[in-house]
C-alpha cells in the first residue's frame, strides 16, 4: 500500500515550457487535491475533484489544468510555465467520510 | 469568509517543556478543523482532529489540541516536547459545507535540546 505517489519529485523548466504532474492513490479515495506550498503563504489549493471524471478550482487555478480520468489518479498541468509558478506541488486525497487528508511526498518545480 | 491563523511564525521550546502552537479561525457554522505536521522534504502527515465532542482533542506522538469555541481557537499543545518534534505545524479548517480545505501559513517548531 504505497498511499499517495507524486511523479517527478524534481523538475527544472525553461519560462513556456510545459509539463504534467501525476499523483496516483491506492486508497480508492474519491477525493483528490492539488495545492502549491509557498514560503510564509502555507498551502493553497489550486484544483480539487470530488470523484472520477470531476474537477473543480481551487484558491489559485490560473496557469494550471487538470484531469481525473481515473478514480486513482489526477493529473496537475502547466500549458506555458512562469517562473510564478516556482513552487512545491502537493497532492492530497481522502475518503468519503472521512474528513482528514492523506498527503503524497510533493513535487519540487523550479522554472527559470 | 473561512480563514485559519498562525500568529506564530516560530516557536522555540526546551526539550521536556510543555508546547504550545496557537491556532484561531473563523468560520460559518460548525468547524471541522485539523492539525498536520510537516517534517523536512515530506508531505503532511495528519496529526488530529476535531469535529464534534469532547473539547481536548487527542491525536499522534502525544499531541492534543483545545477548541475553544468562544476564543475561536485551536491550540496544538504537547506536555513534554521531544528534539523530534521539530518540525512545521499547519492548522486547517474545511470551507463551510465543501470539500475544500483552508489551511493557515504554518509554525515551525524548535525544540532545543
Amino acid at each position: 500500500n504505497a498511499g499517495v505517489t507524486q511523479t517527478p519529485k524534481f523538475r527544472v523548466l525553461k519560462t513556456g515550457q510545459s509539463m504534467t504532474l501525476l499523483c496516483a492513490q491506492d486508497m480508492n479515495h474519491e477525493y483528490m487535491y492539488w495545492y502549491r506550498q509557498d514560503p510564509g503563504m502555507g498551502l493553497r489549493l489550486i484544483h480539487y475533484s470530488v470523484g472520477e471524471g470531476t474537477t473543480a478550482k481551487g484558491e489559485v487555478p490560473d496557469g494550471y489544468n487538470v484531469s481525473r480520468l481515473k478514480k486513482q489518479n489526477f493529473l496537475l498541468g502547466l500549458e506555458s510555465a512562469a517562473p510564478s509558478q516556482t513552487s512545491v506541488y502537493f497532492c492530497a486525497s481522502k475518503e468519503t467520510v472521512v474528513p482528514e487528508q492523506y498527503f503524497g511526498p510533493g513535487t519540487r518545480l523550479t522554472v527559470t | 469568509a473561512q480563514s485559519v491563523a498562525q500568529p506564530e511564525d516560530q516557536v522555540n521550546v526546551a526539550e521536556g517543556n510543555p508546547l504550545t502552537v496557537k491556532c484561531t479561525y473563523s468560520v460559518s457554522g460548525n468547524p471541522y478543523l485539523f492539525w498536520y505536521v510537516q517534517y523536512p522534504n515530506r508531505g503532511l502527515q495528519f496529526l488530529l482532529k476535531y469535529i464534534t465532542g469532547d473539547n481536548l482533542v487527542k491525536g499522534s506522538y502525544g499531541f492534543e489540541a483545545e477548541f475553544n469555541k468562544s476564543q475561536t481557537s485551536f491550540h496544538l499543545k504537547k506536555p513534554s516536547a521531544l528534539v523530534s518534534d521539530s518540525a512545521l505545524y499547519f492548522c486547517a479548517v474545511r470551507d463551510g459545507g465543501t470539500y475544500k480545505y483552508i489551511f493557515g501559513t504554518g509554525t515551525r517548531l524548535k525544540v532545543l535540546a
